[in-house]
């Protein structure tokens, strides 16, 4: 039982480049949450979904794409990368909600030169 | 000024000492809090989770609202190396489907054998 999985681990992008960051989860939840993590910024929202084939934007959607075809696939997308988006993006899984409990994935760790 | 604000640290604390951490926030609305641990290079863990007012208590970890006056912290005691982490708080307004969570930015604790 891996919970929730995030590939690739690291990753270096060139400005203007395009990349998708995959999380996958096993624990069957509903609700999946792409977060991105900068110092002293805490963790900030960048789209979420409540289900299969739904997605909504979260507190910083610009510049990401995001997909859920597939109930235990959450897909983030960079169309364009920008040094902007250096970041640790980690993605998240609930069962109801926001407020219950969040498990996340280890991390992705992107850097745009 | 940010929703959530949270002390960066790093907090420094002797083994066996009782750690106190907060965060304050402005938002009068949120209802749900929760306080979340991340260890270096990890994603966050569910810590404790309290709703509205008062004082919550599980094992060595007591969480405290008052939203009086904005505030909420988590005590630690008998504090262990183990312990040594990032403490992230987080809330939220009503317990729906499309909420959201809010993050502090995280303390850094280390607490010293």
């Amino acid at each position: 039982n891996a919970g929730v999985t995030q590939t690739p681990k690291f990753r270096v992008l060139k400005t203007g480049q395009s990349m998708t960051l995959l999380c996958a989860q096993d624990m069957n939840h509903e609700y999946m949450y792409w977060y991105r993590q900068d110092p002293g910024m805490g963790l900030r929202l960048i789209h979420y979904s409540v289900g299969e084939g739904t997605t909504a934007k979260g507190e910083v959607p610009d510049g990401y794409n995001v997909s859920r075809l597939k109930k235990q696939n959450f897909l983030l997308g960079l169309e364009s990368a920008a040094p902007s988006q250096t970041s640790v993006y980690f993605c998240a899984i609930s069962l109801q909600g926001a407020t219950d409990t969040q498990y996340f994935g280890p991390g992705t760790r992107l850097t745009v030169l | 000024q940010k929703e959530v604000e949270q002390d960066p640290g790093p907090l420094s604390v002797p083994e066996g000492a009782i750690v106190s951490l907060n965060c304050t926030y402005s938002n009068s609305a949120f209802q749900y809090f929760m306080w979340y641990r991340q260890y270096s290079r990890k994603g966050p863990e569910l810590l404790m989770y309290t709703y509205s007012s008062g004082n919550k208590e599980d094992g060595r970890f007591t969480a405290q609202v008052d939203k009086s006056s904005k505030y909420i912290s988590l005590f630690i005691r008998d504090s262990q190396p183990s312990d040594s982490a990032t403490y992230l708080c987080a809330m939220s307004p009503i317990k729906a489907a499309g909420n959201k969570l809010t993050f502090g930015g995280g303390t850094r604790v280390l607490v010293k054998p």
